[in-house]
């Protein structure tokens, strides 16, 4: 089964990028889809966005305009960019792979591995 | 937008069974699915497609979904069941999360 190990800067001041990687070990090419989770702090999980191994990215509409998902070609590994970020961006980064399809006529999406987060803290 | 309705806690005796559940409009039209999250922990799947288990996860753990409800049902509760639980479904191409259940084992 894949593992996901991340890694990232922790400390950022508002309007810098906040920049996080996921390394992939075992089993990519058996994962169609990565994506990155974020949990604000004390709340839920708020999905940020996904790409595929073709590269094909979706974004979460709120964070859209300030999000970019890269892979890598060998899918080794894949990264998270949010531009301009402010306190409101505080929260622990998830990365995922994720499994999608048709099920019952409903198309489904889950995340069934994830790394162990980083936490990221947007502070002058 | 599509939203998702946990309650914030449930709490269940040691050994007995206890009920989270997720509503949402018709939400029977989709796949659900369940994650378990620890303190300071990621989060871990523990149902998808409304009721299927990933392997390792106990036979306790069983899903169902019908009209506005989905429910997570957890048999003869142990302490280590102790966490949040989190409903998700897919939506206008987004992932969404409901916001989270507690369960305490008393």
């Amino acid at each position: 089964q894949v593992q996901l190990q991340q890694w990232g800067a922790g400390l950022l001041k508002p309007s810098e990028t906040l920049s996080l990687t996921c390394g992939v070990y075992g089993g990519s090419s058996s994962v169609y889809y990565w994506s990155w989770i974020r949990q604000l702090p004390g709340k839920g999980l708020e999905w940020i966005g996904q790409i595929n191994h073709s590269g094909s990215t979706n974004y979460n509409p709120s964070l859209k305009s300030r999000v970019t998902i890269s892979v890598d070609t060998s899918e080794t590994q894949f990264s998270l960019r949010l531009s301009s970020v402010t306190a409101a961006d505080t929260a622990v980064y998830f990365c995922a792979s994720a499994s999608s399809g048709w099920h019952s006529s409903f198309y489904y999406y889950y995340m069934d591995v994830w790394g162990k987060g980083t936490t990221v803290t947007v502070s002058s | 937008s599509y939203e998702l309705t946990q309650p914030l806690s449930v709490s269940v005796a040691l050994g007995q069974t206890a009920r989270v559940t997720c509503g949402g409009n018709n939400i029977g039209n989709k796949n659900v699915h369940w994650y378990q999250q620890k303190t300071g922990q990621a989060p871990v799947l523990v149902i998808y497609r409304d009721d299927n288990r990933p392997s390792g996860i106990p036979e306790r753990f069983s899903g169902s979904n019908s009209g506005n409800t989905a429910t997570l049902t957890i048999s003869r509760a142990q302490a280590g069941d102790e966490a949040d639980y989190f409903c998700q479904v897919w939506d206008a191409s987004t992932a969404l999360f409901g916001g989270g259940t507690k369960l305490t084992v008393l």
